[in-house]
């Protein structure tokens, strides 16, 4: 089976960097995603990490260990529409999401 | 333009009620998925298909029955509706099996 943490909340000011952590454990791996979620709206795709290391796609960035079965999402330069649902997702045949940490940008 | 749709957007039934959700994909993509998403934004999924044939099936009421008339169309219809369905199903693609997953728009279902 499958079983995915990532923290519930978090908050962080306009101009900032922020990291969302992610652990997960899982009977089969085919890679982890990142999905943003708006308030409202559909989760969109924002990364997809396979082998170990560092993915940087411009303000985003996601990074994986598999031997530690741990993700991260970082966001630089924080701006307000950054507020939404993070969702980091895994598995083999089919996803597994966890429960998405609510990030809140203030000025 | 649309890549992944679904019809319709809001849907406010009596318990008891059948309803249908339709979702339609126009990127080509082999697999295709429903998922619901409780009050707690919580993300499930609930079927898979690939090129028309059920892969995954969630544990989920036999009141939900998915169809797949054509590999770009997967619709999900529901039998005797419960408050407890009230939630956002989410029809979603991927180009195959694991490989990223699009999203379409949501349908709010709510049962009274």
């Amino acid at each position: 089976g499958q079983n995915i943490d990532q923290p519930t909340e978090m908050t962080a000011t306009e101009g900032a960097i922020v990291q969302i952590n992610c652990t997960y454990q899982t009977s089969g791996f085919n890679g982890l995603f990142w999905y943003q979620q708006h308030a409202g709206e559909a989760p969109t795709f924002l990364s997809y990490n396979v082998l170990d290391g560092l993915e940087e796609k411009g303000r985003f960035s996601s990074f994986l260990s598999r031997s530690k079965g741990y993700s991260y999402l970082l966001l630089k330069e924080l701006q307000m529409k950054d507020s939404a649902s993070y969702l980091c997702a895994t598995g083999y045949s089919t996803l597994t999401f966890g429960k998405g940490t609510m990030l809140l940008v203030s000025p | 333009d649309t890549a992944v749709s679904q019809t319709p957007k809001y849907l406010v039934t009596q318990m008891g009620n059948d309803k249908s959700i339709k979702c339609e994909q126009n990127l080509g993509h082999d697999t295709m998925y429903w998922y619901k998403q409780d009050s707690k934004k919580f993300l499930k999924i609930m079927f898979s298909y690939n090129n028309k044939e059920l892969i995954i099936n969630e544990t989920v009421p036999n009141r939900f029955s998915p169809k797949s008339p054509d590999k770009a169309h997967l619709n999900l219809h529901i039998n005797s509706l419960e408050l407890g369905d009230s939630a956002v199903y989410f029809c979603a693609s991927s180009q195959d099996q694991r490989a990223t997953q699009y999203f379409g728009p949501g349908t709010r279902l709510t049962v009274l």
